[in-house]
């Protein structure tokens, strides 16, 4: 199984600062046929579903604001919020899906300092 | 839009088998080319991917889950389900029902139900 890990646990950033989570897989998540890294992010607020961020390591989902991005490749991800606003306090998860069995990071709990 | 809900029994008596549906509303299980998933989260704690299912009735299943894990599909109802079967407090979580892109074959999951809470518990 690929195993994603996560850093930090939990961050603490004031407003308007930039807060950045890290990723790492335990194998590449690109594949080289389409030169796609398969890594998405999630948001998960407490009593929601998660809500799908970032695919393709990098591509943002319609509506998301674009003070969200991703970036990396291989085995080493980033999300990063820009500018942290009070509605972004949530967990954060990355998540592969190279291939069963999927797996999900250990999350990351993003408050306001 | 494309809504999911899950429906099925709060709570299950250990060994029992617990049985979930999702219905999908807003849109039809059969167009697209999308994979329809379960996932489920303890309390507390992370998400675990169970398995997936498309409309041809083709499944994969977590491997650690595979032994007990049967998904299936009635298109006529527009419904998927889970069932689990020798359930024990290990398996007490929120189970959601997703949706994943079919195209390359394997998707982020861009919708997901609100969830249901499943406790094992005599």
């Amino acid at each position: 199984d690929i195993v994603m890990t996560q850093s930090p646990d939990s961050l603490a950033v004031s407003l308007g600062e930039r807060a950045t989570i890290y990723c790492k897989s335990s194998q590449s998540l690109l594949y080289r046929s389409n030169n796609k890294n398969y890594l998405a992010w999630y948001q998960q607020k407490p009593g929601q579903p998660p809500k799908l961020l970032i695919s393709w390591a990098s591509t943002r989902e319609s509506g998301v604001p674009d003070r969200f991005s991703g970036s990396g490749s291989g085995t080493d991800f980033s999300l990063t919020i820009s500018s942290l606003q009070a509605e972004d306090v949530a967990d954060y998860y990355c998540q592969h899906y190279y291939g069963p069995p999927l797996t999900f990071g250990g999350g990351t709990k993003v408050e306001i300092k | 839009q494309v809504q999911l809900q899950e429906s099925g029994p709060g709570l299950v008596k250990p060994s029992q088998t617990l049985s979930l549906t999702c219905t999908v509303s807003g849109g039809s299980l059969n167009s697209g080319g999308y994979y329809w998933t379960w996932i489920r989260q303890p309390a507390g704690k992370g998400l675990e991917w169970i398995g997936r299912i498309y409309t041809s009735g083709t499944t994969n299943y977590s491997p650690s889950l595979k032994s007990r894990v049967t998904m299936s599909v009635d298109t006529s109802k527009n419904q998927f389900s889970l069932r689990l079967t020798s359930v024990t407090a290990a398996d007490t979580a929120v189970y959601y029902c997703a949706r994943a892109d079919g195209d390359y074959p394997w998707g982020a999951f861009d919708i997901w139900g609100q969830g249901t809470m499943v406790t094992v518990s005599s």
